[in-house]
């Protein structure tokens, strides 16, 4: 069975302090690995999509990396409006989507 | 260039009643797809419409049903509603087989 797996479930950092955030996945045939951002009653925001392993994006302060089983969202010296519900996702014709992180970055 | 676009932004409804929320996807894309957010089971997929036919379906009752119209606008509908159904319904409209941007949501409280 397709499944997603984001770790850990909340994450709190202070301001600068630099971090990872986990997407496991067990699917046959990757066709695309997504990360969102979520704020509080919002739609989720597209970050980034991979789609190989050892494929890499960067956007200001965020990183995501891909490899065969896992997906990573590093975060560098993070800022207080970084903080959000950070979801990854796997197509398989529909988006199948992880619980997410929950990540709260203190000034 | 605009956004998905959902309406309406809140809904309060009665047990029993139903319920039309509405979709606007970004200019040019025909994919549409409805997504259920609840605090117990995240997102769950609805179902994906694309030009105007139903393409993929989740494992939802009946009572969920969807549409699309030809300028790929949708609107899904959930008849006889239940305290459960309470929930941040979204819309991500995709062009090709490319990233789903998603609307803003629509949040419906079932009294």
């Amino acid at each position: 069975e397709d499944q997603v797996t984001q770790s850990p479930e909340a994450l709190r950092l202070q301001e600068g302090e630099s971090s990872s955030l986990n997407c496991s996945y067990t699917v046959s045939g990757l066709r695309g690995l997504f990360w969102y951002r979520q704020d509080p009653g919002k739609g989720p925001e597209f970050l980034f999509t991979l789609y190989s392993a050892g494929e890499e994006k960067e956007k200001e302060r965020l990183k995501a990396t891909l490899t065969k089983k896992e997906s990573f969202l590093h975060i560098t010296a993070p800022k207080p409006e970084d903080s959000a519900t950070y979801l990854c996702a796997v197509w398989r014709g529909k988006l199948i989507f992880g619980q997410g992180t929950e990540l709260s970055v203190k000034p | 260039k605009a956004g998905v676009t959902q309406t309406p932004r809140y809904l309060i409804k009665t047990r029993g009643q139903q319920v039309t929320l509405s979709c606007s996807p970004i200019s040019g894309h025909r994919s549409v797809s409805w997504y259920q957010q609840t605090p117990g089971q995240g997102l769950q997929f609805l179902f994906e419409y694309f030009s105007e036919t139903q393409r993929n379906k989740g494992n939802f009752p009946g009572r969920f049903s969807g549409r699309q119209f030809s300028n790929s606008r949708s609107e899904m509908n959930v008849s006889t509603l239940e305290l459960g159904d309470s929930a941040l319904y979204l819309c991500a409209s995709r062009w090709e087989n490319t990233e789903a941007f998603f609307g803003q949501g629509t949040r419906l409280t079932v009294v």
